[in-house]
């Protein structure tokens, strides 16, 4: 079984200042990691996924991910942040599609960029 | 590419109807379809698994005759809770699921924010 862990529920940053949403994650197998977001009433949008290969992945608005494999870690990182970053990140895991393929969440992490 | 909608995005309904909630697939064909309830201020919780053609999957603690599932081909998935209760007030999310070419990730819908009275 998998589980996933966001230490930080709530990350408080100021307009441009770099940032970090921390995740953890168990597994038994070999997963595959994702983070999404969630703006307020909307459903999810992936930000980016590590499946295999190089274990930093990037996404079209500035974010990295860094998949950790000694530490079990899939932190989210982004050098400057802006007031549309605002938003709930949700980081999941889940196994190949031929193990099962359930994304199992963690609690989310609110992000609130303040100008 | 990749994109779910759902329908309707909002109701309202009284204790004691049943509401009907689609997922479907625009672009692609979904190898499954996923539905999730969330809570205010929580992560989603997972409540079934389908795939197109086969009776879904049900997580525990799930009624599977509260929340019936159809998923009836590739592009659409239907989740019906049945004789509603202000408890099943909640917002309900359906994914897409794509094994394989496109790497074993599932696209989201937008939500649908049910409200029982």
């Amino acid at each position: 079984a998998q589980s996933v862990t966001q230490l930080d529920s709530q990350v408080p940053v100021f307009e441009e200042a770099p940032v970090e949403l921390r995740c953890n994650y168990s597994s038994s197998v070999s997963v595959y990691l994702f983070w999404y977001v969630q703006y307020p009433n909307q459903g999810l949008q992936l930000l980016l996924k590590y499946l295999s290969g190089s274990t930093l992945v990037e996404s079209i608005n500035g974010f990295e991910a860094e998949f950790n494999k000694s530490q079990t870690s899939f932190h989210l990182r982004k050098p400057s942040v802006h007031i549309s970053d605002t938003a709930e990140y949700f980081c999941a895991v889940s196994a190949p599609y031929n193990q099962g393929g359930k994304l199992i969440f963690g609690q989310g992490t609110e992000l609130s960029v303040k100008p | 590419g990749a994109v779910v909608s759902q329908h309707p995005s909002r109701v309202i309904c009284k204790s004691g109807t049943s509401v009907k909630i689609e997922c479907r697939s625009l672009d692609f064909q979904a190898t499954t379809m996923f539905w999730y309830r969330q809570f205010p201020k929580k992560s989603l919780m997972l409540m079934a698994t389908s795939n197109e053609g086969s009776k879904a999957t049900y997580e525990q603690g799930v009624e599977k005759d509260k929340f019936l599932i159809n998923h009836a081909s590739l592009t659409l998935s239907t989740l019906t809770v049945t004789s509603a209760h202000p408890e099943d007030s909640s917002f309900y999310i359906c994914s897409a699921g794509i094994a394989g070419a496109m790497a074993d990730t599932q696209y989201f819908g937008p939500g649908t924010r049910l409200t029982v009275l």
